[in-house]
């Protein structure tokens, strides 16, 4: 679960647009994950989770889409808005009571 | 609602002196959790508690110390502060221990150790 350099990547996108972020995990026993916001100077705020026994699952304006077999995870974000931009990390739990384990994060840039 | 309070916010530490970091919770969760994030990183779990009474190591405990007060609060103990542990502390909650739960966040301590 070590994470990365010093640099997050940064995705920009138009307000308005539709976002995707993307998360690869590494554990095949990884059996929840959920999608976290993080603003500046701020705790991480929960978005939406999703279990192993999914592929998909949809909240207010964002969809998470799960891919075992690539271990891989990403977050839609629909019409994106200035609000939006943040660090959004995900996290998944091996199976191991609570224990999460987080990426570095993608930093999000919304212009107007 | 509260959710999840930490104290300080900030301090700034000499190298060898200690420190307690405070965090409560106002949502009855039976889990609490503390993490450190570094620059361009993601969390790492220092220690957990799965419920009052109970703590257990996570990735990154050595140089720390918990205690579970209570149900409410969770403390993080800095014994000898080194300017490795310059970080930001996140204290979380989540509801019930063992079951896939969501954790809530604090807003953090960042502490710096010069």
């Amino acid at each position: 679960g070590e994470s990365v350099g010093l640099h997050l990547p940064t995705l920009s996108v138009q307000e308005g647009d539709n976002s995707i972020i993307n998360c690869a995990y590494s554990n095949s026993a990884s059996d929840y994950f959920i999608w976290y916001k993080q603003e500046s100077g701020k705790g991480p705020q929960f978005i939406i989770d999703i279990r192993s026994n999914m592929d998909k699952r949809q909240g207010q304006r964002v969809t998470v889409l799960l891919n075992k077999t690539v271990k891989h995870l990403s977050l839609q974000i629909a019409a994106t808005q200035p609000g939006d931009s943040a660090v959004y990390f995900c996290a998944e739990n091996r199976g191991n009571f609570n224990k999460f384990y987080f990426g570095s994060g993608t930093k999000l840039n919304v212009k107007p | 609602n509260a959710g999840v309070t930490q104290t300080p916010k900030f301090q700034v530490l000499k190298t060898g002196q200690s420190m307690t970091l405070q965090c409560a919770q106002d949502m009855n969760h039976n889990s609490m959790y503390w993490y450190r994030q570094d620059p361009g990183m993601g969390l790492r779990l220092i220690y957990y508690s799965a419920s009052e009474g109970t703590t257990d190591k996570g990735e990154v405990p050595n140089g720390y110390n918990v205690s579970r007060l209570n149900k409410r609060e969770f403390s993080l103990r800095l014994e000898s502060a080194a300017p490795s542990q310059t970080s930001v502390y996140f204290c979380a909650s989540s509801e019930v221990g063992g079951a896939n739960q969501p954790q809530h966040f604090g807003d953090g301590t960042r502490l710096s150790i010069l």
